[in-house]
C-alpha cells in the first residue's frame, strides 16, 4: 500500500531565506504532483514530475523527483510572504502508466514572516 | 481555462439526512474524483469515475455513493449523514487517457459540510 510522507508539517521561515520541503513515498511510482492551497481556496497545480531526475522551476519554487530514492523535494529560494500557503505532494499509485489514483501527503503549512 | 464548479461552498445538515454534493466540469474530462480533506490527514480519495455511469471505490468509500449520469457532472451522496462525515469535500477532474497523462487533476473550490 502506497504511503506518502511530507515533512515538515509546519514551516515558519523568514523572508529571503531558502528552505526545502520533502516528500517521501513507500512504493514504486514515476508520477508525482505538487499543489498549493491558500486558506479557504482550492488546490492549484504547481508541478507535474513524470520521470526520474525530473526538475521543474517556476519563480522561487523548484521541484525535483528521484524515483530510485522515492523522494521529491520542493525547494524555496529567497522566500517572500506571497508564498505562504499549504503545499501538498501527491503520488500516482500506478507505475508505467498513469492511473491518477493519487495518494496525497498530509501537507506542509508554510508561513513566511517579514 | 479549466473550471470545476461545486454547487455549495458551505452546507449544514442533520444526522441521518441524505446529502447530495454536486460537481460540474466544463472541460469534457473523462475522469472525475471526490476527496475529503481533514486536518493532518491530507486529501483522501472517496470515489472516482472514468466514464459516464462508471465508478470505482477509492480509499474511504464507506458511507458514500456516487452518481455520474452525464460526463460533466459527478455527484457525491451521503446516504445517511453522520457527524464523522463533517469535512471539506473536494471534487476534481482529469483528462487522463484522451489528453495524455502529463496533466494534473483540476480541483473545485470545495464544499465545507457540517453534520449536526
Amino acid at each position: 500500500e502506497l504511503k506518502v510522507e511530507q515533512n515538515p508539517l509546519f514551516l515558519s521561515m523568514q523572508e529571503g531565506k531558502n528552505y526545502t520541503i520533502y516528500c517521501n513515498y513507500s512504493t514504486t511510482s514515476d508520477r508525482l504532483y505538487w499543489y498549493r492551497q491558500d486558506p479557504g481556496k482550492s488546490l492549484e497545480s504547481l508541478f507535474v514530475l513524470l520521470s526520474n531526475g525530473a526538475v521543474k522551476q517556476e519563480g522561487r519554487l523548484m521541484a525535483s523527483l528521484d524515483t530510485k530514492a522515492r523522494l521529491s523535494t520542493l525547494h524555496i529560494t529567497a522566500a517572500v510572504h506571497d508564498l505562504s500557503a499549504t503545499y501538498f505532494c501527491a503520488v500516482d499509485s500506478g507505475y508505467g502508466g498513469a492511473t491518477n489514483k493519487l495518494i496525497f501527503g498530509t501537507g506542509t503549512l508554510l508561513a513566511v514572516q517579514p | 481555462d479549466v473550471k470545476v464548479t461545486q454547487s455549495s461552498r458551505y452546507l449544514v445538515k442533520r444526522t441521518g439526512e441524505k446529502v447530495f454534493l454536486e460537481c460540474v466540469q466544463d472541460m469534457d474530462h473523462e475522469n472525475m474524483f471526490w476527496y475529503r480533506q481533514d486536518p493532518g490527514l491530507g486529501l483522501r480519495l472517496i470515489y472516482f469515475s472514468y466514464d459516464v455511469k462508471m465508478k470505482e471505490k477509492g480509499d474511504i468509500p464507506e458511507g458514500y455513493s456516487v452518481s455520474r449520469e452525464k460526463k460533466e457532472r459527478f455527484s457525491l451522496i451521503l446516504e445517511s449523514a453522520s457527524t464523522n462525515q463533517t469535512s471539506m469535500y473536494l471534487c476534481a477532474s482529469w483528462n487522463g487517457r484522451s489528453g495524455g497523462s502529463n496533466q494534473p487533476q483540476h480541483f473545485g473550490d470545495g464544499t465545507r459540510l457540517s453534520i449536526l
